[in-house]
């Protein structure tokens, strides 16, 4: 079954520069590729997603490429702000639309003023 | 409703006893998902339900968790004998199936404590 793998576990950064989260996945039939967003105490909430007909989607500050060759995605925060402090999760899952979603371990985001 | 409704919000249970969560999807959703998760960890997949289908139970922890979803709408997970490595939030999430609108919502979750 699909296996995806996130990095890095931690990550912290000074307000105003740019995060990046990394995702490989295994299952070359994985099309669908969503990232969710945790602040504490809440529920996940869809950020971003890209389909595997697209390499790359942005919406304003947050994008997300897609390498479908080497399995792998990532999503960039520009120009972070104090409340994009997170734990940020990727997602994978194959057939169509949003079947069956394996999560990856998740990113604890820390952006400090 | 508006969103994912799950209930209890929290439940308290003692070890070896049984307890069933509930969770409401978005009505029309065809697919509703469970997923457990412990304190600082990730969303680990237990069940998956996809409109008539047969479900996807391959994430169920051991024969202990089972789960159910009637008339395609209101699903209910079960965990008989509890256990104190059963404590976690477990959190419900339904979706349509058709793209482009597949996100997942999710519920705020169940808190179980097993003491």
């Amino acid at each position: 079954g699909e296996n995806v793998e996130q990095h890095p576990s931690t990550l912290s950064v000074q307000e105003g520069d740019s995060a990046v989260i990394k995702c490989t996945y295994s299952d070359s039939a994985s099309n669908y590729f969503p990232w969710y967003k945790q602040e504490l105490g809440k529920r996940p909430q869809l950020i971003i997603d890209i389909r595997s007909n697209v390499g790359e989607k942005k919406d304003q500050r947050i994008a997300v490429t897609l390498n479908k060759t080497a399995k792998h995605f990532s999503l960039h925060i520009t120009e972070t702000q104090p409340e994009d402090s997170a734990v940020y999760f990727c997602a994978a899952s194959g057939g169509y639309g949003a079947q069956k979603l394996v999560f990856g371990q998740g990113t604890r985001l820390t952006i400090n003023p | 409703g508006a969103g994912v409704s799950q209930s209890p919000s929290n439940k308290v249970t003692e070890k070896g006893k049984d307890v069933e969560l509930r969770c409401d999807p978005i009505s029309g959703h065809t697919a509703l998902y469970w997923y457990r998760q412990s304190l600082g960890q990730g969303l680990e997949f237990l069940i998956y339900f996809q409109g008539n289908s047969a479900p996807d139970k391959s994430g169920l922890p051991s024969d202990r968790f089972s789960a159910e979803r009637t008339g395609g709408s209101v699903s209910t997970l079960t965990i008989q004998r509890t256990q104190q490595e059963d404590s976690a939030v477990y959190l419900c999430a339904s979706s349509l199936l058709q793209p482009p609108n597949t996100e997942a919502f999710f519920g705020q979750g169940t808190r179980l404590t097993v003491v």
